[in-house]
């Protein structure tokens, strides 16, 4: 298993540029979920899934817009990209949203804008 | 809404001396989980121990282990015989059972272990 990839590992944007972050997980995870992590405020979500066809917003959806045609991928997408939006974001996969099941998290994009 | 809250934003221990990490939380629910989570220099988040709620039993795992409060609404991560390799940055968690499936994360503590 692969776990969960995120694909760039890092981006530079433009202001007014749009990109697609990708996140892939191979353990047939229903619950998929992104967050950002900036200094001094930790992780804090912006979209989940708890399956395919179903999305939901977190803390700070604003900006960011998400879909989940399959079970695998969770792509994340910037829609006209802002310097507020410079962060490390981190895809994150479990087999059903509730606990015990242990949360993975993929090893993060590094994106800034500028 | 809940919120986590860790007070510490930087400590620091000798090699193989015991350390703890604060961590308070807001909530109106009475059944959750509480988890801690190490992140190393290599940005991987990985999973340290976790507590549900409804248990009394503080929960354990090797070195690590919690003082779960819930009257107080505390979750502090004592870290025993630490370890070089346990330098991190340390972040609390929160996600309420049945609602809606958002974990809740508090700022970090970034703990040294010194040689």
């Amino acid at each position: 298993n692969a776990g969960v990839t995120q694909t760039p590992k890092f981006q530079v944007l433009k202001t007014g540029q749009s990109m697609t972050l990708q996140c892939a997980q191979d353990m047939n995870h229903e619950y998929m979920s992104w967050y950002r992590q900036d200094p001094g405020m930790g992780l804090r979500l912006i979209h989940y899934s708890v399956g395919a066809g179903i999305t939901d917003q977190g803390e700070v959806p604003n900006g960011y817009n998400v879909s989940r045609s399959t079970t695998e991928d969770f792509p994340l997408r910037l829609l006209s990209a802002a310097p507020s939006q410079t962060s490390v974001y981190f895809c994150a996969s479990s087999q059903d949203p509730s606990p015990p099941n242990t949360q993975y998290f993929g090893p993060g994009t590094r994106l800034t804008v500028l | 809404a809940q919120t986590v809250t860790q007070s510490q934003p930087e400590m620091s221990v000798q090699e193989a001396e015991t350390v703890t990490l604060s961590c308070t939380y807001d909530t109106s629910e009475n059944n959750y989980y509480l988890f801690w989570y190490k992140q190393p220099p290599s940005r991987q988040m990985i999973l340290v121990i976790r507590q549900e709620a409804y248990k009394q039993q503080n929960a354990t795992e090797n070195r690590f282990s919690v003082n779960f409060q819930k009257a107080a609404k505390s979750f502090s991560l004592k870290i025993s015989d630490s370890q070089l390799g346990d330098t991190a940055m340390y972040f609390c968690a929160f996600m309420n059972i049945g609602g809606t499936y958002k974990y809740i994360f508090g700022t970090g503590t970034r703990l040294k272990v010194l040689a």
